[in-house]
């Protein structure tokens, strides 16, 4: 079956960095996604990864290593509106997305 | 940039009835739409795919006839929830594909069935 994995929950400090996990088994892969999802809100996109290596945009950063079925958003200087659920998404081999459950991750000050 | 816009954000409505969702793009053309389920602290589940000017397709467990997608235009897609039941209530979330790196989503639909 297909599967996506995050860590349902992380805590952070505003000012740090924090780095969230997504591994991935899926029939094919066309891409990773991030999203960013405030709560009752839908999701907004973060980045897309398609090419193993980091892939940097502003305070937010995304890694994929295809061979490791592995990615990971980086964020630095944690602000406290950073507080919300990450969502990672693959796109398979049909084109589809598939979806993480999300990480909520919670910023202290 | 491109915009879906999904209304209405919230709905309550009475056992039994049904519930219109409607999506537009704004400034696009949408010619395959997305519908999604998420219950609280859980993951988008998609529940069907639609394409203008043909039937949607719908993912397995999905009743095609109490979720009704009719996607007519370009620029509007409608999920209609038939004689909804409490166990409805969810956040319903609509997606275009803007290209193959990126899709935007309407704002979601709040459903709560009494």
């Amino acid at each position: 079956g297909q599967n996506i994995d995050q860590p349902t929950e992380m805590t952070a400090t505003e000012g740090a960095i924090v780095q969230i996990n997504c591994t991935y088994q899926t029939s094919g892969f066309n891409g990773l996604f991030w999203y960013q999802q405030h709560a009752g809100e839908a999701p907004t996109f973060l980045s897309y990864n398609v090419l193993d290596g980091l892939e940097e945009k502003g305070r937010f950063s995304s890694f994929l290593s295809r061979s490791k079925g592995y990615s990971y958003l980086l964020l630095k200087e944690l602000q406290m509106k950073d507080s919300a659920s990450y969502l990672c998404a693959v796109k398979d081999s049909n084109y589809q997305l598939i979806w993480g459950a999300g990480t909520k991750l919670i910023i202290k000050p | 940039g491109a915009v879906v816009s999904q209304h209405p954000s919230r709905v309550i409505c009475k056992s039994g009835t049904s519930v219109k969702i409607e999506c537009r793009s704004l400034d696009f053309q949408a010619t395959t739409m997305f519908w999604y389920r998420q219950f609280p602290k859980k993951s988008l589940m998609l529940m069907a795919t639609s394409n203008e000017g043909s039937k949607a397709t719908y993912e397995q467990g999905v009743e095609k006839d109490k979720f009704l997608i009719n996607h007519a235009s370009l620029t509007l897609s409608t999920l209609t929830v038939t004689s909804a039941h409490p166990e409805d209530s969810s956040f319903y979330i609509c997606s275009a594909r803007i290209r193959d790196t990126s899709y935007t989503f309407g704002s979601g639909t709040r459903l709560t069935v009494v």
